[in-house]
């Protein structure tokens, strides 16, 4: 079935440095949404990207979709401790509903 | 506050027992979502209702049952608890029948451990 995987499972950075994670399906989305869980929180709607080859930012975090609409990318510039949490990437499946990316659990070193 | 509303918070139970877990979407939305998040994990969805009808099922064990009820609040009930359902339950509301495009808006969850 289809299957959308996220890459990596936990990056450690310190503050201040970047962090990128990384979503691909194994087919083509029509659409790709991005959710934040901060620890011990429950996950929050970031963006939705919908056309080929679109970049959106907002504020410190810039997300792009690829221009075959399989991947996807969230870069997050000069981390701060408030950014710690959990990323999960969503696409739709053939039925509409959403398949989740496992996330990435970006951890800020002390 | 996503407006989404889920209780209990916390659920204590031992092996065997049965419990139902309540949620209330936010105002005006008619679907409901229920994933499992165990330990570090994903979420796994498990089951959609809109409107009162079962819209989509996901990885729902025959165990678990869910239903949207006429107000639109749903009730998951977890049956035959095992050691391996100890995990964190989310509601998820939208305000459309699931076309791939919703913004989901997540509840705060309930945090079910089987002793």
């Amino acid at each position: 079935g289809q299957q959308v995987m996220q890459i990596p499972q936990y990056q450690h950075v310190q503050e201040g440095e970047d962090f990128t994670t990384y979503c691909n399906s194994s087919t083509t989305l029509s659409n790709i949404q991005w959710y934040k869980q901060r620890p011990g929180g429950h996950p929050v709607f970031l963006i939705q990207l919908v056309k080929s080859g679109e970049v959106k930012k907002q504020k410190r975090l810039t997300f792009q979709f690829g221009e075959a609409k399989k991947n996807s990318s969230l870069h997050i510039t000069a981390t701060q401790t408030t950014d710690v949490g959990t990323y999960f990437c969503a696409g739709p499946e053939s039925n509409y509903q959403l398949i989740w990316g496992a996330g990435t659990k970006l951890i800020i070193k002390p | 506050d996503s407006g989404v509303t889920q209780t209990p918070k916390h659920l204590i139970t031992a092996t065997g027992q049965r419990v139902t877990l309540r949620c209330s979407p936010r105002s005006g939305d008619l679907s409901v979502y229920w994933y499992q998040q165990s330990l570090d994990q994903g979420l796994q969805f498990l089951i959609q209702y809109y409107n009162g009808e079962e819209r989509a099922k996901g990885n729902i064990l025959e165990r678990f049952s869910a239903q949207q009820f006429p107000d639109l609040h749903s009730e998951l009930n977890l049956s035959s608890l095992e050691l391996g359902d100890s995990a964190l339950y989310f509601c998820a509301s939208s305000d459309s029948p699931g076309q791939g495009t919703d913004t989901q808006y997540f509840g705060p969850g309930t945090r079910l451990t089987v002793l």
